[in-house]
């Protein structure tokens, strides 16, 4: 069975930083594009990153560029989003997701269960 | 980008009625197009993509079609598990793979 499990959620002031991870069973973790999908409470999805299968390309949506970080550990099948000077803009459920096409031409097929992300003073 | 346009908002339906919903996009997408369900509380799941292929396990009343600019998701008999949201997304000009705002499939 595909899993992919979200960790690291939490509280943080504005300005602060957290790292989310994704932990991924069920099917072969190097053999997908890995990606991240955020939610706004009641709100829409929202595209917030993706990898590449080896790591080597990565792709950030604007509102992020600069302060979040995507990267994967194949041997450890996980997936990481390292967020920094958060803003409240930021606060959603964060997905993971996962590709498995090379070329991009191909939808998200599995999904986790989110992780919540609440920036707040 | 690309921005993608769904319709209605909210689709009011009667349990065995037939819903449909519509997606537009800014410039083609060829037939790179996905439809998603959302639960409350749940995460999104795949049911189409290609614009017309149901993914594994959905059910024969989900029906897509459509290329190009103009897409439709079609339930052909609602059941109690079809109230969700449904989303969008064209992964044909990327990044950033977009997605629409999504329309409500609510009971009658």
């Amino acid at each position: 069975e595909v899993q992919l499990v979200e960790s690291g959620g939490g509280l943080v002031k504005p300005g602060g930083s957290l790292r989310l991870s994704c932990a991924a069973s069920g099917f072969t973790f190097s053999g997908y594009s890995m990606n991240w999908v955020r939610q706004a409470l009641g709100k829409g999805l929202e595209w917030v990153s993706s990898i590449s299968r080896t790591g080597s390309n990565t792709y950030y949506a604007d509102p992020v560029k600069g302060r979040f970080t995507i990267s994967r550990d194949n041997a450890k099948d996980s997936l990481y989003l390292q967020m920094n000077s958060l803003r409240a803009e930021d606060t959603a459920i964060y997905y993971c997701a996962a590709r498995s096409c090379t070329n991009g031409l191909c939808p998200f097929d599995y999904w986790g269960q989110g992780a919540l992300v609440t920036v707040s003073s | 980008e690309i921005v993608m346009t769904q319709s209605p908002a909210t689709l009011s339906v009667s349990p065995g009625e037939r819903a449909t919903l519509s997606c537009r996009a800014s410039q083609s997408v060829s037939s790179n197009l996905a439809w998603y369900k959302q639960k409350p509380g749940q995460a999104p799941r795949l049911l189409i993509y290609g614009a017309s292929t149901r993914a594994t396990d959905i059910p024969a009343r989900f029906s897509g079609s459509g290329s190009g600019t103009e897409f439709t998701l079609t339930i052909s008999s609602l059941q109690s598990e079809d109230f969700a949201v449904y989303y969008c997304q064209q992964y044909n000009n990327w990044p950033p793979w977009t997605f629409g705002q999504g329309t409500r499939v609510e009971i009658k």
